[in-house]
């Protein structure tokens, strides 16, 4: 069984400043993906980026990084310079290696995002 | 870049009643998913699918629920009689061949389903 916990419901950043979304997460695969979407007030969920569990660097996709600690199980997003178009709710999820190729993606509770001007 | 869509975006329907959540996935995907979203909750699973067979399916899929690829393009999710607590954001994601894990789902816009 996976599980994926987001322990930030709500969380607020200035503009431009960084903010950490926060997740963590336990599965019993021995290989695993992590990843991370963005659903803003309009409803569509937009994937941001993906993390391996065997990759040697955290990733990085324009203002998104990901702040990957195996050891602790946690895989938290940073995004830099934020805007106010970054306001939105934001899912960590992760599919595992075991159960076959059409293995779902399991989701957290999600934190909502809110950048002030 | 190529999209998974869904039609239609809004779906009113009356308790009881059928509805059919249709959706076109990328087309050299083979791999198809529907999720549900209650509103301001988590995304959840509701089923896979692969070679025209579900390959999993979640305790939400109930009888109730089947899913068709009629005709190699669409993929429809099929709510025989719907109940008050079946209204939700419905998506439909698919992902490319290899199926990995490491591989994500790209997801279609939704449809927002009010049973009433």
């Amino acid at each position: 069984a996976q599980k994926i916990t987001q322990t930030q419901p709500g969380m607020f950043v200035q503009e431009k400043e960084a903010v950490t979304l926060d997740c963590t997460y336990d599965t019993s695969d021995p290989s695993y993906g992590l990843f991370w979407y963005k659903q803003p007030s309009s409803g569509e969920m937009i994937f941001l980026i993906y993390q391996g569990s065997y990759d040697q660097q955290n990733a990085t996709e324009g203002r998104y990084s990901l702040n990957f600690q195996k050891a602790r199980k946690s895989a938290n997003l940073v995004i830099s310079a934020s805007q106010l178009g970054d306001s939105a709710m934001y899912f960590c999820a992760m599919r595992g290696s075991l159960g076959g190729s059409a293995r779902q993606l399991t989701f957290g509770s999600g934190t909502q995002l809110t950048v002030l001007p | 870049e190529p999209e998974v869509t869904q039609t239609p975006s809004h779906q009113v329907t009356q308790m009881g009643q059928e509805v059919i959540l249709r959706c076109v996935p990328i087309s050299n995907h083979l791999y198809f998913y529907w999720y549900r979203q209650i509103l301001g909750q988590k995304v959840e699973f509701l089923v896979s699918f692969y070679n025209n067979e579900i390959s999993e399916k979640s305790e939400i899929f109930d009888d109730q629920f089947s899913v068709e690829r009629p005709d190699g393009s669409n993929f429809t999710l099929k709510i025989r009689s719907t109940k008050l607590e079946d209204s939700a954001m419905y998506f439909c994601a698919s992902i490319n061949t290899d199926g990995t894990y490491n591989s994500p789902l790209h997801f279609g816009n939704g449809t927002r389903l009010t049973v009433t």
